[in-house]
């Protein structure tokens, strides 16, 4: 049983850098057929994909292409963990983010967190 | 970039009966899911590849379809099934994923 915890803070100021971490118990985050992933929920945009990172012999990332030039997804082998960091964050950008588990659909997601935007 | 429409937007039924949800996409994919929300939780996954059941989903939940049309069918109601319910698919290229705007199944 994969389990997900998020971490980060709940507030970020406009022009400046969201920044989420994901700890994974249960798996690691360099397993050959482990993708990891991140979503947001916000009442304007519904569900939306972000991005995931995955390990297949090497490193692979793919970013959705509405946050493609913000964002970066990186995986941290030492704490088994995967982070996000959504630079220059608007308004538009509040949303409960999800980081979640999957290759093809979500098997396991974190508890969310509610991140808004405000100076 | 798949586009994937759900409706109805709302559904208003009573325990027991039968719900039947839709979900339209604008390409054919071979991965469809289908998730359940409630307030304040993440998704759950209930189908996976259009009509297989995750683990742990009961009987009564199924799904259905292929190409671009795909339904979901709960057929009996419970009082834990009144939940907002969204469809997913993966698009090969570019790799991505994408949600429908949801259904949500409201006590009549």
């Amino acid at each position: 049983q994969v389990q997900l915890q998020q971490s980060g803070p709940g507030l970020v100021k406009p022009s400046q850098t969201l920044s989420l971490t994901c700890a994974i118990s249960g798996d690691s985050v360099s397993s050959n057929s482990a993708t990891w992933n991140w979503i947001r929920q916000s009442p304007s945009r519904g569900l939306e994909w972000l991005g995931r990172t995955y390990f297949r012999s090497k490193w692979y990332n793919d970013y959705a292409l509405s946050v493609k030039s913000r964002i970066t997804i990186n995986a941290d082998t030492s704490k088994n963990q995967f982070s996000l960091q959504l630079n220059s964050v608007t308004p538009e950008d509040a949303a409960v983010y999800y980081c979640a588990s999957g290759s093809h659909y979500v098997s396991y997601w974190g508890q969310g967190t509610l991140v808004t935007v405000s100076s | 970039e798949i586009v994937l429409t759900q409706s109805p937007a709302t559904l208003s039924l009573s325990p027991g009966e039968r719900a039947t949800l839709s979900c339209r996409a604008s390409q054919s994919s071979s991965y469809l899911a289908w998730y359940q929300q409630k307030p304040g939780q993440a998704p759950r996954l209930l189908i996976y590849d259009a009509s297989n059941r995750a683990t742990g989903i009961p009987a009564r939940f199924s799904g259905s379809g292929s190409g671009t049309d795909f339904t979901l069918t709960i057929s009996s109601l419970e009082p834990e099934d009144f939940a907002v319910y969204y469809c997913q698919q993966r698009d090969s290229w570019p790799p991505t994923w994408t949600f429908g705007q949801g259904t949500k199944v409201e006590i009549k």
